[in-house]
């Protein structure tokens, strides 16, 4: 059964502290694994499409890594306005290819 | 990407009603899908919705619970039924398309609905 986990549940940084957020998934080959921004009270908000072992994505201060584990998404010199939860999402090469859903992290950068 | 709006973006029913969401979109879609999302936990499918045919439920979710309309490629329709206050939650719909076979997903903005 397709799976994902995220690490860590939640992390609060200090402005500037850059990190890594973990995305850990076991699918039945991977079709594109999936990043999301969601802040409070809004809809999730598309960030990164990775698809095999290698890719790297980058917008503004998040990069986003894959290898056939798992993802990271890396964040340097966070700013407040980082904060948010995010989601990572993975679609397997299956005949349905339904999309699961990571429980997230919650990031808080404090100025 | 597509806009996407959701109506009502809240709403306060009383148990044993029904509530009829509705999602509108700006261009033509090929997918359109709806989410559960409850406090502090992630999302989870419902259905996918499909133009001009019955939707495809998920495990754990009904037609006769949650009926879903999909008239044409930029609308589509979630009725919670004989609502309960475990339906509490925010439900999304999203969009996918242009041929890709990845689905990256847009989200409307949500409706928030609490049962008492």
């Amino acid at each position: 059964e397709d799976q994902v986990t995220q690490s860590p549940e939640a992390l609060r940084l200090q402005e500037g502290e850059s990190s890594s957020l973990n995305c850990s998934y076991t699918v039945s080959g991977l079709r594109g694994l999936f990043w999301y921004r969601q802040d409070p009270g809004k809809g999730p908000e598309f960030l990164f499409t990775l698809y095999s072992a290698g890719e790297e994505k980058e917008k503004e201060r998040l990069k986003a890594t894959l290898t056939k584990k798992e993802s990271f998404l890396h964040i340097t010199a966070p700013k407040p306005e980082d904060s948010a939860t995010y989601l990572c999402a993975v679609q397997g090469k299956t005949s349905y290819d339904k999309v699961i859903f990571g429980p997230g992290t919650s990031l808080s950068v404090i100025p | 990407s597509a806009v996407i709006s959701q109506k009502p973006s809240r709403d306060i029913c009383q148990r044993g009603t029904s509530l009829t969401i509705q999602c509108q979109v700006d261009s033509q879609v090929t997918m359109m899908f709806w989410y559960r999302q409850q406090p502090g936990q992630s999302l989870t499918l419902i259905a996918t919705a499909n133009q001009g045919s019955e939707a495809t439920y998920e495990s754990g979710f009904v037609i006769d619970k949650f009926p879903i309309s999909r008239p044409n490629l930029t609308f589509s329709t979630l009725t919670v039924s004989n609502m309960s206050p475990e339906d509490s939650s925010i439900y999304l719909c999203s969009v996918a398309g242009g041929g890709s076979e990845t689905y990256e997903q847009y989200f409307g903005p949500g409706t928030r609905l609490t049962v008492t």
